[in-house]
């Protein structure tokens, strides 16, 4: 168990809807990452936030969103839905800033939300 | 821009043999370097990581992995392979001053009895 929870584990909805995935980073950890899996993709860097304010903006899509909460939670908003948003989505979280020397950088994972779109 | 690329998205290896996932990167400035597993149903764990320093880096579960920069790869290994290693490896990279992770395609790790 990471400490970083994911809420729901699965989210089936339909193509134009609107969906909200919910992450709680690990306590003490002030940055929040999203990423995105999907078997003809991979591992896509979607967008970052450290405590409340983005800093890193990856693949993400204008129909996507997120935010940080002052508690440090984050949600990933998805909206006009389509079928090739099916996927996994991937929150992790870490101390600091990715990057750096320290082992603050290091990006633990949640389980992920998997997401499909009928 | 930095980059990752895993050679063999699947892999296959009889129990008690040597496991090798190769990563090379592409980066302009020193790199910092991860090992990722992915068990089924899972999120991501990290395995090991480069830094700074010692370019031969001990993981969990017996992994290593060697920095290689005149070859500029990171290569996965482990001598004996359990069938609990069945999984998925990512590498990935990322550097100062930049605040993602750049993920390879992944390996598939298959560990046949």
């Amino acid at each position: 168990d990471s400490g970083v929870t994911q809420t729901p584990k699965h989210l089936i909805t339909a193509t134009g809807q609107r969906v909200t995935l919910r992450c709680s980073p690990r306590s003490g950890d002030l940055s929040v990452y999203w990423y995105q899996q999907s078997l003809d993709q991979g591992l896509q860097f979607l967008i970052q936030y450290y405590n409340g304010e983005e800093r890193a903006k990856g693949n993400i899509l204008e129909r996507f969103s997120a935010q940080q909460f002052p508690d440090l939670h984050s949600e990933l908003n998805l909206s006009s839905l389509e079928l090739g948003d099916s996927a996994l989505y991937f929150c992790a979280s870490s101390k600091g800033l990715a990057g750096g020397l320290s082992s603050y950088n290091e990006q633990f994972f949640g389980p992920g939300t998997r997401l499909t779109v009928l | 821009a930095q980059s990752v690329t895993q050679l063999g998205s699947h892999v296959s290896v009889s129990e008690g043999a040597l496991v090798l996932l190769r990563c090379n990167y592409s980066s302009s400035v020193p790199p910092y370097l991860f090992w990722y597993v992915q068990y089924p149903n899972q999120g991501l764990q990290l395995l090991l990581k480069y830094t700074t320093g010692a370019t031969l880096v001990k993981g969990i579960n017996g992994f290593e992995a060697e920095f290689k920069k005149s070859e500029t790869s990171f290569h996965l290994t482990k001598p004996s392979a359990h069938m609990s290693d069945a999984a998925e490896y990512f590498c990935a990279v990322g550097t100062s001053g930049t605040y993602k992770y750049i993920f390879g395609t992944g390996t598939r790790l298959k560990v046949l009895a």
